[in-house]
């Protein structure tokens, strides 16, 4: 069972840019894929986007112009920052992973953390 | 961009009633690319079904899920009180690559 945990802050101001970092255990990230995945209070799931370890990366054309996903191979870690935040960014944000290869479903996930915008 | 539609948006019945939930999707998705979550309230969703029809690690088999091109369905054969929760669909696809539908909620009477 992988085991993936999101961490970073809690509250963040408007205009500004929301960081958070997602620690993989029980394997190595170079294994699968990973995915940010985000639900803003009672409504549905929004992915963001995902990395590889060699860095690659593919995000959603919604959010594109304000994401950046990145991969350190030594912490067994990614990351998300977004930029330019507002109060629609207020959500709970996942990580998650998928393996590819046909495999585009998304089988381990974080508990989430609740990031909010709010000055 | 596919857009995933879910149906009913809310689904209430009662212990050991069957639930059939809907998942249209607006242009052909390839089974191989549908998958289906579970997620309870202050929870993270959890994989329920991948490829369609196949269920992951551990999902009873009251849960199964079928379809092909732009309609595919999950049926909870015998519903338990533990099932309450919000179901969404998934695809993988082109621009964005992954979508999610906006959920049905099943409850129980």
């Amino acid at each position: 069972q992988v085991q993936l945990q999101e961490s970073g802050p809690g509250l963040v101001k408007p205009s500004e840019t929301l960081s958070l970092t997602c620690t993989v255990s029980d394997v190595s990230i170079s294994s699968s894929y990973w995915s940010w995945i985000r639900q803003p209070p009672g409504k549905g799931l929004e992915w963001i986007g995902y990395i590889y370890y060699s860095g690659s990366t593919i995000y959603n054309p919604s959010l594109e112009s304000r994401v950046t996903i990145s991969v350190d191979t030594s912490k067994n870690q990614f990351s998300l920052k977004l930029s330019s935040v507002t109060a629609a960014d207020t959500a709970v944000y996942y990580c998650a992973r998928f393996l590819g290869w046909g495999k585009y479903y998304f089988d381990d996930w974080g508990q989430g953390t609740l990031v909010t915008v709010s000055s | 961009e596919i857009v995933l539609t879910q149906s009913p948006g809310t689904l209430s019945l009662s212990p050991g009633e069957r639930a059939i939930l809907s998942c249209r999707a607006s242009q052909s998705v390839s089974s191989s690319y549908l998958a289906w979550y579970q997620q309870k309230p202050g929870q993270a969703p959890r994989l329920l079904i991948y490829g369609g029809s196949s269920r992951a690690t551990g999902i009873p088999d009251r849960f199964s899920g079928s379809g092909s091109g732009t309609d595919f369905t999950l049926t909870i054969s015998r519903l338990e009180p533990e099932d309450v929760a919000v179901y969404y669909c998934q695809q993988y696809g082109s621009s964005p690559e992954f979508t999610f539908g906006p959920g049905t909620k099943v409850d129980i009477k």
